[in-house]
C-alpha cells in the first residue's frame, strides 16, 4: 500500500533563517507531488507541484522554492524565512487517473518567530 | 483558472439530523473530477467522497452523499444522521482531467467549519 511521510511534525524557526521540509512516499513510483499551505485554519493555497523529476512548477511566487531529487521525494525550502511564511505546510501526492484523490501527509506546523 | 467557492464558512447541525454543504465552482472544461475532504481537529486531511464529471449519477458513500448539479457547477455534501465525530472542516476541491495545461492539480475551496450538537 502507498504510504506518505512528511516531517517534521512542528517546527518553530527565527526569521531570517533557513527552511526544508522533506515528503516521501512509498509504494507508487513518478507520483504527482504538491506542497500545500494553510494559514488560520482555513483555505489551502498550493504552492508548487511536481508530475515528474525536473519538472516542478510554482503557484505563488515567494521565497520559497522546492526540489524533486528523487521520483519520491519532494523539498520545500527556503533560505531566509518571512513571518509570514507561518502557516501548516501539508504534503500530497496523487496519481494520473482524473479520479485518483489527493493523500495527505501529516502536516508540518512552521511558525516563525 | 478553475476557482472553487464554499459560500457557508460556518454550519452547524444537531446529532442525527442531516446538514447539506454547498459548493459551487467556475470551469470552462467539460471533463474534471470533484472531491469533498475532511480536516478534523487533528487536521488530517481524509477524502470524504468523489464525483466524475462524467457521470450522471451522484455518488454515495455510507451517510455521505452529493447533488451534482454540472449545468448549475455545483457539487453540494449532504450528510445523513450526523454524528459527533463528523465534526470537522470539510473542504471541495476540483481536479482538471490530467494531461491538459493545470496538470490536474487540485483546487480547494475555502472550506466550511461543521459543528455537530449533541
Amino acid at each position: 500500500s502507498q504510504t506518505i511521510h512528511q516531517w517534521p511534525a512542528t517546527l518553530v524557526q527565527p526569521v531570517g533563517s533557513p527552511l526544508s521540509l522533506e515528503c516521501t512516499v512509498e509504494g507508487t513510483s513518478n507520483p504527482n507531488l504538491y506542497w500545500y499551505r494553510q494559514a488560520a485554519g482555513r483555505g489551502l493555497q498550493l504552492l508548487f507541484y511536481s508530475i515528474g523529476i525536473d519538472q516542478i512548477s510554482s503557484e505563488v511566487p515567494q521565497n520559497l522554492s522546492a526540489s524533486r531529487p528523487q521520483d519520491r521525494q519532494f523539498i520545500l525550502s527556503s533560505k531566509k524565512l518571512l513571518l509570514s511564511d507561518s502557516g501548516f505546510y501539508l504534503c500530497a501526492w496523487n496519481g494520473d487517473s482524473g479520479n485518483s484523490p489527493l493523500h495527505f501527509g501529516n502536516g508540518t506546523r512552521l511558525t516563525v518567530t | 483558472a478553475q476557482t472553487v467557492t464554499q459560500s457557508q464558512p460556518e454550519m452547524s447541525v444537531q446529532e442525527a439530523e442531516t446538514v447539506t454543504l454547498s459548493c459551487t465552482y467556475d470551469t470552462s472544461e467539460s471533463d474534471y473530477y470533484l472531491f469533498w475532504y475532511k480536516q478534523p481537529p487533528s487536521r488530517q486531511m481524509i477524502l470524504v467522497i468523489r464525483q466524475e464529471a462524467y457521470k450522471q449519477q451522484n455518488a454515495t458513500e455510507n451517510r455521505f452523499s452529493v447533488n451534482f448539479q454540472k449545468a448549475a457547477k455545483s457539487f453540494s455534501l449532504k450528510i445523513s444522521d450526523s454524528q459527533l465525530g463528523d465534526a470537522a472542516m470539510y473542504f471541495c476541491a476540483y481536479r482538471s482531467e490530467p494531461g491538459g495545461t493545470s496538470y490536474g492539480k487540485l483546487t480547494f475551496g475555502q472550506g466550511t467549519i461543521l459543528t455537530v450538537h449533541p
